[in-house]
């Protein structure tokens, strides 16, 4: 079973429109961490933003918020105003007790002039 | 900021040869960390590395791979005789602590074996 689900293969949105690039989860573990990387054409890693299961609030890093639905075990991540830098693909990503991360398959986005 | 650096950026190596990956992981992290990425697919956890000893390691990381931290700064992933489909971008990737909660990633070495 996939622990992590990434519904939207690739995903197209007009420059300065908000994005919500969708994530689920599975875990039965009461202790895990959410996390969402941008990878852009040039191949790197980026961390974006981490959520952990016990935080109260959704995790915010400038233009990026985690909306973090416990009960629905989602994920998502919300770029607001979008730019063309943004284009790139998004991983979401769980890490449950032990130290390894595990990936969805994510999401390809294309931000349009 | 600090940053994991991996070197190199890209090799090419025939099959069956033995390939270094080199990475030194950001100076006051302790677990370390590979994982892999074939082209278009996604990314995928080889090996954890904690007090000097693999802490866990996937499936993937069988005897042909081995990690070892040989002194206080680099992290290196060796695959011993190289196969067609090892072919993929490796990443290193360091954390403060476990449960760390944010895992810094390397800009990745992209190896080709032809």
């Amino acid at each position: 079973a996939q622990k992590i689900t990434q519904t939207q293969p690739g995903m197209f949105v007009q420059e300065k429109e908000a994005v919500t690039l969708d994530c689920t989860y599975d875990t039965s573990d009461p202790s895990y961490g959410l996390f969402w990387y941008k990878q852009p054409s040039s191949g790197e890693m980026i961390f974006l933003i981490y959520q952990g299961s016990y935080d109260q609030q959704n995790a915010t890093e400038g233009r990026y918020s985690l909306n973090f639905q416990k009960a629905r075990k989602s994920a998502n991540l919300v770029i607001s105003a979008s730019q063309l830098g943004d284009s790139a693909m998004y991983f979401c990503a769980m890490r449950e007790g032990n130290p390894r991360i595990i990936f969805g398959k994510g999401t390809r986005l294309h931000i349009l002039p | 900021e600090p940053e994991v650096t991996q070197t190199p950026s890209h090799q090419v190596t025939q099959m069956g040869q033995e390939v270094i990956l080199r990475c030194v992981p950001i100076s006051n992290h302790l677990y370390f960390y590979w994982y892999r990425q074939i082209l278009g697919q996604k990314v995928e956890f080889l090996v954890s590395f904690y007090n000097n000893e693999i802490s866990e390691k996937s499936e993937i990381f069988d005897d042909q791979f081995s990690v070892e931290r040989p002194d206080g700064s680099n992290f290196t992933l060796k695959i011993r005789s190289t196969k067609l489909e090892d072919s993929a971008m490796y990443f290193c990737a360091s954390s403060v602590q476990k449960p760390g909660n944010t895992i810094y990633f390397g800009e990745g070495s992209w190896l080709t074996v032809v």
